[in-house]
This record gives C-alpha cells, structure tokens and sequence, in this order.
C-alpha cells in the first residue's frame, strides 16, 4: 500500500539550477525520509526529517515538511551532473513499524 | 562498516526454475528488510527481519516466496517456480532499531 507519492515523475534541468521535488502523503506520520538511488544501485539515505521540525539542511540539500498539508519537498541546489538519480521519499507504515516507498522522481541533470 | 552486500547481482534463469539470493546485513544490524522492485517504480516491501524472527510478510507476497535468517546474521530469499511477473531487482536493506536503512545493490532476476 503506497503512503507517499512523488511530484513530479521527471524532472531534467541543467548543471547549476536548483532542483525541487515533493512529496505528498496520506497518514500521520512521525518522520519522513528522502533515498536517493543511482541507476542500477541500491537506495541511499538522505535525510530524515521528524514530525515537529519544518526543515532541515544537508550540504546541498534541503528538506521542508508541512504536517497539516500532509507534504514534503527535497530541494536540491547547485546541481551537479552526478546529482542526475531517483529520488524518494520514505514514510513509516500504519503502525510504524516498517517505511513505505513512493515511486520516486527520477531527476537528470544535463552537463 | 563494509555495507550490506547481495549475491549474486545477476540471475538468469528459465520459468519454473527455483532461486535463492542471499544478503549480507551489516554485521550490527538487527533488522534486514527485503524489498522487489520494478523498472520506474520504488521499492516494494516484501518481508522483513529483527534478528532471527520473520515479524512480517508482505501479503501480496505469494506462498512461491520464502525468507530466512538463521541466527540472525544473513538472510535468504527463494522463490520456488518462478514466473515471467517474477522479473524485478530484488533488494536487501539494513538497520539498527529504526534507523534509516542501508541497501545492498541488489539481484537483477531475469526470467526467459
């Protein structure tokens, strides 16, 4: 069963803008987390962010999380050729015990 | 940290045929997750260890599937009889408690 869900499915942009890319979801949720995922490799964490903070930053990235409209973005700035993966966001099941995958937004990022 | 690791990477095999992959957690890990996963779309839960103990099987999960961790440290995925819908990357993910997850790089399964 899909709790979270990822807009937009595709995303291409050049070398140096900035990337955005969200995440809506249906349930409460305690955290939220972003993987990223390079072609032909297994999923990589992000971020996580938790229910009462509204953003969070790492390096290049950074994170927003809005509990009453049940969404989330990933912002990614300055993007570089090897920032070119899919992205997804993570939120836990029903009763917390497992995360629930969305189907990513598969950003390229053109040299 | 060496990371989680999955063998084999590639499975070909004709319909009908039994596969085991296997998946090397990271050694302090207590809980191993396995996921299916298909072209475009994100992992899709399958079943899920803490230590030794199966706590959860998918239940779209047909009965051709079955895991194992003995003792707790690696862990294996068969599916019996294998089908063309059987064609997927299957990953193998980590952690500790509820931290976030590490994955292994995955077996690509081909089914002729």
């Amino acid at each position: 069963s899909q709790q979270g869900e990822e807009d937009p499915q595709a995303l291409s942009i050049q070398e140096g803008e900035n990337a955005t890319m969200n995440c809506s979801y249906k349930t409460s949720i305690n955290n939220l987390q972003w993987y990223r995922q390079n072609s032909g490799r297994g999923l990589v964490h992000l971020i996580l962010i938790r229910s009462n903070e509204r953003e969070k930053h790492s390096g290049r990235l950074r994170v927003t999380l809005d509990t009453s409209k049940k969404s989330s973005s990933l912002l990614i700035t300055a993007s570089r050729a090897a920032d070119t993966a899919s992205y997804f966001c993570a939120t836990p099941s029903i009763n917390y015990d497992k995360v629930i995958f969305g189907p990513g937004t598969s950003l390229s990022v053109i040299p | 940290d060496t990371g989680v690791s999955q063998n084999p990477r590639h499975k070909i095999t004709k319909r009908g045929q039994n596969v085991t992959f296997r998946c090397d957690p990271i050694s302090e890990h207590n809980r191993l997750y396995w996921y299916r996963q298909t072209l475009g779309q994100g992992p899709e839960f399958l079943t899920y260890f803490q230590n030794e103990a199966q706590l959860e099987k998918s239940r779209l999960l047909s009965d051709r599937f079955s895991a194992e961790r003995p003792k707790g440290s690696f862990s294996t995925l068969e599916i019996q009889r294998t089908e063309q819908g059987d064609s997927a990357m299957y990953l193998c993910a980590s952690s500790l408690g509820f931290q976030p997850q590490h994955f292994g790089d995955g077996t690509r399964l081909s089914i002729l």
